[in-house]
C-alpha cells in the first residue's frame, strides 16, 4: 500500500541555517505530494505541493521537488527563522485522486534557536 | 482563504459518556470531510471519509458504531465518540475539501479537538 517515511526529529537548527527534511514515499501510479506544517496550538496548513514528476513546490522560502526516480520529496529552506519552528508533515494523495485520501508521514519537529 | 473550524477545542468527559465534535467549513462548501486522529508525537491517522448526504466510509480497524459520523450539510460534519473510554483520549482533527474546482484539490484542516476521557 501507499506510505510516507520522514526523517525522525527533532531537528534543531540555529537561525539562518540551511534546512533539509527528508521524505520518501511508496505508491502505485503517480501520486500528488504535499508538505503540511503544524504550528504550536494550531491546525495543519498546506505549505506546498507538487502533482507530477519534476514539479517544484515552493512557498514562504520553502521548496520541494517531486523526484520520481528516487521517490522523494525533500523539504528545503535556505535560511530558517525562529518562526519556522513547527512540526512538518509530508503527505501523499494516491490515485484515484478523487477519493482525496491523504497518507501522512510521522512528522518532523523543527526547532530553530536564535 | 478556506477556513475550517472545530468545536469544542478541548473537552474532558467521564468514561461511558458520549462526546460530539463539530467541524464546519466557514467560507466554502465542503463536499467531502475527513476525520483524523493524532496521538502525541505521531502522525495523523485517517479514521473516516464522509460525503455530504451519504454514509461515511471508515478505515480498516475503526469502529463505526463507536465513532459516529454525520455529514448533514455542505458546511457541517459531526463526529460523536460514543461510550468514551480513556483509550479514546486523543487529538481529533477534521479536514474539508471543497466543491469549487479551485480549492477541491486541497484539504483544509481544522485546529483540532483535544479529548480527554477520565
Amino acid at each position: 500500500g501507499n506510505s510516507v517515511t520522514q526523517m525522525e526529529g527533532p531537528v534543531t537548527l540555529s537561525e539562518e541555517a540551511f534546512l533539509t527534511i527528508n521524505c520518501t514515499y511508496t505508491a502505485t501510479g503517480y501520486p500528488s505530494l504535499f508538505w503540511y506544517v503544524q504550528y504550536p496550538g494550531e491546525g495543519l496548513q498546506l505549505l506546498l505541493k507538487a502533482t507530477k514528476a519534476d514539479d517544484k513546490g515552493s512557498n514562504k522560502g520553502f521548496e520541494a521537488t517531486y523526484r520520481k526516480e528516487t521517490t522523494s520529496f525533500h523539504l528545503e529552506k535556505g535560511s530558517v527563522q525562529v518562526s519556522d519552528s513547527a512540526v512538518y508533515f509530508c503527505a501523499l494523495r494516491g490515485p484515484p485522486s478523487n477519493t482525496g485520501k491523504l497518507i501522512f508521514g510521522q512528522g518532523t519537529t523543527l526547532q530553530v534557536k536564535p | 482563504g478556506a477556513v475550517v473550524s472545530q468545536h469544542p477545542s478541548w473537552v474532558i468527559c467521564k468514561s461511558g459518556t458520549s462526546v460530539k465534535i463539530e467541524c464546519r467549513s466557514l467560507d466554502f462548501q465542503a463536499t467531502t470531510m475527513f476525520w483524523y486522529r493524532q496521538f502525541p508525537k505521531q502522525s495523523l491517522m485517517l479514521m473516516a471519509t464522509s460525503n455530504e448526504g451519504s454514509k461515511a466510509t471508515y478505515e480498516q480497524g475503526v469502529e463505526k458504531d463507536k465513532f459516529l459520523i454525520n455529514h448533514a450539510s455542505l458546511t457541517l460534519s459531526t463526529l460523536t465518540v460514543t461510550s468514551a473510554h480513556p483509550e479514546d483520549s486523543s487529538f481529533y482533527i477534521c479536514s474539508a475539501r471543497g466543491q469549487d474546482i479551485i480549492i477541491s484539490d486541497t484539504q483544509y484542516f481544522g485546529p483540532g479537538t483535544r479529548l480527554t476521557v477520565l
